[in-house]
């Protein structure tokens, strides 16, 4: 079974505070996706890597920025955080030939 | 671009009726389409994928039949569960050559069933 770790699970920050995500993958995929869960919008992509170094823009990047420091580890940042990036955050990682991506159990994250 | 469109944002059905949960989708190419589920305080996880040679994907009682001519990937189970009810993704992939990867998500319907 694929596994996809996330931390922390719950978190609250400060307006114009540092958020860092964590995201760590023992399936050894190429692939990791940073999305966010939000009611009447789904799932959005907000970056994604192909591999170790590499990180790419997604659909909504604004706000965000992103690392891939090794293969099994990929972090979300957040410089400045605002009550709008208030969310839940999903960490995924998949192949490119095999479609599936599998998920993490999620980061809430409050920004007061 | 890319799009997947859920128009139900909840649906609710009494236990032992059929659920059908509706998706469409538009795209250049000819893509994958996938359903996922995520229940309550888990991650969302792949149910059912659809099939190049046109064969119906079926797991958990759940199948979805891919329509190109009306670009439709409806999800249906003849009879609903209790434990069916979760949030249910409707979600495309185009063909590897033109894709990077990423899947793109509807909007995403919650099914609540009821005793």
């Amino acid at each position: 079974e694929a596994a996809v770790t996330q931390s922390p699970r719950n978190k609250v920050a400060v307006t114009g505070g540092k958020v860092t995500l964590s995201c760590n993958q023992t399936n050894n995929h190429n692939n990791m996706y940073w999305y966010r869960q939000d009611t009447g919008h789904g799932l959005r992509l907000i970056h994604y890597s192909y591999g170790a170094g590499s990180t790419e823009k997604g659909d909504i990047p604004d706000g965000y920025k992103a690392s891939r420091p090794s293969q099994e580890n990929f972090s979300l940042i957040l410089e400045l955080a605002t009550p709008s990036q208030t969310s839940v955050y999903f960490c995924a990682s998949g192949e490119l030939d095999q479609d599936t991506q599998y998920f993490g159990p999620g980061t809430r994250l409050l920004v007061l | 671009g890319d799009s997947v469109t859920q128009t139900e944002g909840l649906v609710t059905l009494t236990e032992g009726l059929p659920v059908m949960l509706n998706c469409t989708y538009q795209s250049t190419y000819s893509p994958f389409l996938f359903w996922y589920v995520q229940h309550l305080n888990e991650a969302p996880k792949l149910l059912l994928k659809s099939f190049t040679d046109n064969k119906r994907p079926e797991h958990q009682g759940f199948h979805a039949t891919l329509h190109k001519s009306s670009s439709s990937f409806h999800l249906q189970k003849s009879s609903a569960q209790l434990s069916d009810s979760a949030l249910y993704y409707c979600a495309l992939s185009p063909p590897m050559n033109y894709n990077q990867g990423k899947l793109i998500f509807g909007q995403g319907t919650k099914l609540s069933i009821k005793p």
